[in-house]
């Protein structure tokens, strides 16, 4: 059984460029969340899907936007790139509990 | 609102010791409470939670951690030491009462075991 995955595992991006970031659910979770985790800090929320929609959101400008797919997997899609976005960005996904599981990131650098 | 403070930035044990990384928390409804474990260039892996029930919940590798309501904290303890435990933790909470499904993290404790 695979776990969350996440592609790609690095890239980087010119200031101003737009990115895509994937993220595959564990087996029969439904559920799935995107957080950042700048260097050094601890992760924080960008916003969760379920059912296709956007279930909450956390305190992130507009040029962060993202989509759930049919098959429960999800985008992540990040707009006119800041140095400051440079991150490592978590998906996770959970089923019926409350515990979430993390993929192993995509480490985003902005240059 | 919700918050959470790992007030160790590192904490150094000898293998074989006994080890505890604090946290305490802040939510104005009932705290569901999280472990996890981040080694380097690694996604988060979960060690434990607590819900509800007995205080004290085991979890992976040997680990465990004690809820205290009227401290608001949720040590994360283990007998014994390994080499192997040295990574990041993160405390997490996720307020059950509110409808919110977002967690909020500690800064992260970074944990050396000295051989």
């Amino acid at each position: 059984d695979a776990g969350v995955t996440q592609s790609p595992t690095h890239l980087i991006k010119t200031r101003g460029q737009q990115v895509t970031l994937r993220c595959s659910p564990k087996s029969g979770h439904d559920t799935v969340s995107w957080y950042q985790q700048a260097l050094g800090q601890g992760p924080q929320f960008i916003f969760q899907y379920y059912e296709e929609e956007e279930r909450q959101r956390g305190n992130f400008p507009d040029r962060f936007s993202g989509h759930q797919f049919p098959n429960y997997s999800s985008e992540l899609n990040v707009n006119a790139l800041l140095l400051g976005d440079s991150a490592l960005y978590l998906c996770a996904t959970n089923q019926t509990g409350p515990e979430a599981f993390f993929g192993q990131g995509t480490r985003l650098t902005v240059v | 609102a919700q918050s959470v403070a790992q007030p160790e930035d590192q904490v150094n044990v000898a293998e074989g010791n006994p080890l505890t990384v604090k946290c305490t928390y802040s939510v104005s409804g009932n705290p569901y409470l999280f472990w996890y474990v981040q080694y380097p260039n690694r996604g988060l892996q979960f060690l434990l939670k607590y819900i509800t029930g007995d205080n004290l919940v085991k979890g992976s590798y040997g680990f465990e951690a004690e809820f205290n309501k009227s401290q608001t904290s949720f040590h994360l303890k283990k007998p014994s030491a390994l080499v192997s435990d040295s990574a990041l933790y993160f405390c997490a909470v996720r307020d059950g009462s509110s409808g919110t499904y977002k967690y909020i993290f500690g800064t992260g404790t970074r944990l050396k075991v000295l051989a």
